[in-house]
């Protein structure tokens, strides 16, 4: 079935710094979609994704839309320690409403 | 801003037990979905509702469990006899248009 896998699956980075973190499928997705999620919360969204090619930001979040449709990934620039956190992709499965989420990327930011 | 509203945030039940999770989607969408996330995991997929019925269902939505519209603003998940496993945050979401789905802030369901 249709899998979603993120990398790096932990990060530990400096404050100021720059991130970036990437999802990759087998089979291509129509949508693709960023949440945020802090420990014990919902996951939070960030950035819907529509198009092929497609490149959002949202604040210091940018996300693209890979062109082949099987990948997309989220920059955060600048990062803050309210950056921390588990950051997942997901996607429709099979173009429906049922979302597919990959296991997640864990951001750890240092002050 | 809307959002999405669960209760309880935190409920504790014994094995065997019925417990219905209760969620306030946001008021003008259309769509409304139940996932879940065991302690460490990535969120799953339970069930999505559309038009007072059921549209899809994973292999996780046994016929322990059932989700109802009882009015216009409230969204439920029953479990009828729960399991050990059972055990998880469960996390209500809604969205307008089949796409972006809003979650809301989960309720951590132990069952002992």
């Amino acid at each position: 079935g249709q899998q979603l896998n993120q990398s790096p699956q932990s990060m530990f980075i400096q404050e100021g710094e720059d991130v970036s973190m990437n999802c990759t499928s087998s089979s291509i997705f129509n949508t693709w979609l960023w949440y945020k999620q802090d420990p014990g919360e919902g996951p939070v969204l960030l950035i819907a994704l529509y198009k092929a090619g497609e490149l959002t930001s949202n604040g210091r979040l940018t996300a693209q839309f890979g062109i082949t449709r099987k990948d997309s990934f989220l920059n955060i620039s600048a990062s803050i320690p309210s950056d921390v956190g588990i950051y997942f992709c997901a996607g429709p499965y099979n173009q429906g409403g049922k979302l597919i989420f990959g296991q997640g990327t864990e951001l750890s930011v240092k002050p | 801003e809307p959002e999405v509203t669960q209760t309880p945030s935190h409920q504790v039940t014994q094995m065997g037990q019925e417990v219905i999770l209760r969620c306030v989607p946001i008021s003008n969408h259309l769509y409304f979905y139940w996932y879940r996330q065991i302690l460490g995991q990535k969120v799953e997929f339970l069930v999505s509702f559309y038009n007072n019925e059921i549209s899809e269902k994973s292999e996780i939505f046994d016929d322990q469990f059932s989700v109802e519209r009882p009015d216009g603003s409230n969204f439920t998940l029953k479990i009828r006899s729960t399991k050990l496993e059972d055990s998880a945050m469960y996390f209500c979401a809604s969205s307008y248009t089949d796409n972006e789905q809003f979650f809301g802030p989960g309720t951590r369901l132990t069952v002992l």
